[in-house]
């Protein structure tokens, strides 16, 4: 069973264009997080949600809009792509916030042409 | 704020050769600090972890220790293996008053072992 489970894997489009990254959690955690791995490996906190709230949001330009519809998901939508926005984008989870584990999904990589 | 700075990699070593990945901390409270790895295409993986000073955290051979007086939390491990060619992130946790869970990392460092 996938702990943290993130669709698609891969994600090849258009500058301009909107797009969805889904992310699902099956461990009954109530926080969930996004990051973005640029090309150097750099990782970098975007969001993170607890019980459907947001409890962070980095700066991170407003075309960039997660959405929590229950504790097990934490989907990001991405209006007007630009080419910086290549990237591999990483969904976790965690018990709760601060504690001292985060679980991590495999990852989504973003390409835009 | 807070930061995280590990070795430049990439680090090649050959199988059985003992391994070191420098990591120290800028922080201003007491924060929690971990090594995770990466393998290729796939996700971070906690591989230990380390809440208060002096404490060691250990997993599959690898250890590292917090060092409050040098802010450091040096990666070891005594013999290493084919297996263990990753990527390895270290972090550290945000308790600020807000205690979101925010791991800030280390600009990652990427170890080959060659058989």
């Amino acid at each position: 069973d996938t702990a943290v489970s993130q669709t698609p894997k891969y994600l090849v489009t258009q500058m301009g264009n909107d797009k969805s990254i889904k992310c699902e959690q099956n461990l009954g955690h109530d926080t969930m997080y996004w990051y973005k791995q640029d090309s150097k490996k750099f990782l970098k906190i975007m969001f993170s949600y607890n019980n459907k709230e947001l409890i962070i949001n980095e700066t991170v330009p407003n075309r960039f809009s997660p959405k929590s519809p229950d504790k097990a998901h934490l989907n990001l939508h991405i209006n007007s792509l630009e080419l910086g926005d290549s990237a591999v984008y990483f969904c976790a989870s965690s018990q709760f916030p601060g504690s001292n584990e985060q679980f991590f999904g495999p990852g989504t990589r973003l390409t835009v042409l | 704020g807070d930061s995280v700075t590990q070795m430049e990699g990439p680090v090649t070593l050959s199988e059985e050769a003992f391994l070191t990945i420098n990591c120290t901390y800028t922080a201003t409270g007491y924060p929690s600090l971990f090594w995770y790895v990466q393998y290729p295409g796939e996700g971070l993986q906690l591989l230990l972890k380390a809440t208060k000073a002096d404490d060691k955290g250990s997993n599959k051979g690898f250890e590292a220790t917090y060092r409050k007086e040098t802010t450091s939390f040096h990666l070891e491990k005594g013999s290493v293996q084919v297996s263990d060619s990753a990527v390895y992130f270290c972090a550290l946790s945000d308790i600020g008053s807000s205690n979101t869970g925010k791991l800030i990392f280390g600009q990652g460092t990427t170890l080959q072992v060659k058989p």
